[in-house]
């Protein structure tokens, strides 16, 4: 058990730039989820993956962000054009439910 | 208002007290988790639990399903607890999402001083 990688830690954009983010979850997981935490908040839903289909997306996730699970293995959350309000710090947890969430170090993307 | 509400926010510490973080929340839930998140991101599942009480360490949760009320203690405290502490409930169906409908609270910031 390696744990729930993301990758990269940090990225600084400017705005209107596309960027990819990407998550390797705990091998035997078959649930995959998406946070996004502002600066003294709790982590708000993004969008949950159950192998690799996606079964629920928040409506805080715009036509601008995308995520896949290709194969049910590792996750990617793409952002285009972003915007300075996209600034937070972008967490993937996976579990093998009813297990409690496994969680990454998370993303700190920053629009400039 | 939150469907999970902590309290407080803020909480400042000498090394060796009795900590007591408290969570209240308003829906129907199947579990409720508390996370412990450090400086730079990294969330730390330490308990899931549906009813009662936990143990694990120096570290107590208590949950109360009828007055929707939860409690995680700390006893010995120490300045390496100090830390980012998140009430967070499991309510399918809730404005969470997914199969779990995880909904977080806002954290509790701990520092506990030397």
């Amino acid at each position: 058990d390696t744990g729930v990688s993301q990758n990269p830690r940090h990225k600084i954009t400017k705005r209107g730039q596309n960027v990819t983010f990407r998550c390797d979850p705990i091998s035997e997981h078959n649930r995959l989820y998406w946070y996004r935490q502002t600066l003294g908040q709790g982590p708000e839903f993004l969008t949950y993956f159950q192998n690799e289909a996606q079964l629920e997306k928040s409506r805080l996730l715009s036509d601008r962000f995308s995520a896949e699970r290709p194969k049910g293995s590792f996750s990617t959350l793409e952002i285009q054009r972003t915007e300075q309000g996209d600034s937070a710090m972008y967490l993937c947890a996976s579990s093998l439910s009813p297990s409690p969430l496994h969680f990454g170090n998370g993303t700190r993307l920053t629009v400039t | 208002k939150n469907e999970v509400e902590q309290s407080p926010q803020n909480l400042t510490a000498q090394e060796g007290e009795f900590i007591t973080i408290n969570c209240s929340y308003s829906v129907g839930i199947s579990a409720l988790h508390w996370l412990q998140q450090h400086p730079g991101g990294g969330i730390v599942s330490l308990f899931m639990l549906s009813s009662g009480k936990k143990k694990h360490g120096r570290l107590i949760a208590t949950i109360n399903i009828q007055e929707k009320h939860s409690s995680l203690h700390i006893t010995a405290s120490h300045p390496r607890d100090s830390a980012v502490y998140i009430c967070a409930v499991s309510s399918p169906g809730g404005s969470g999402g997914g199969a779990d409908g995880l909904t977080f609270g806002k954290g509790t910031h701990l520092i506990i001083q030397p």
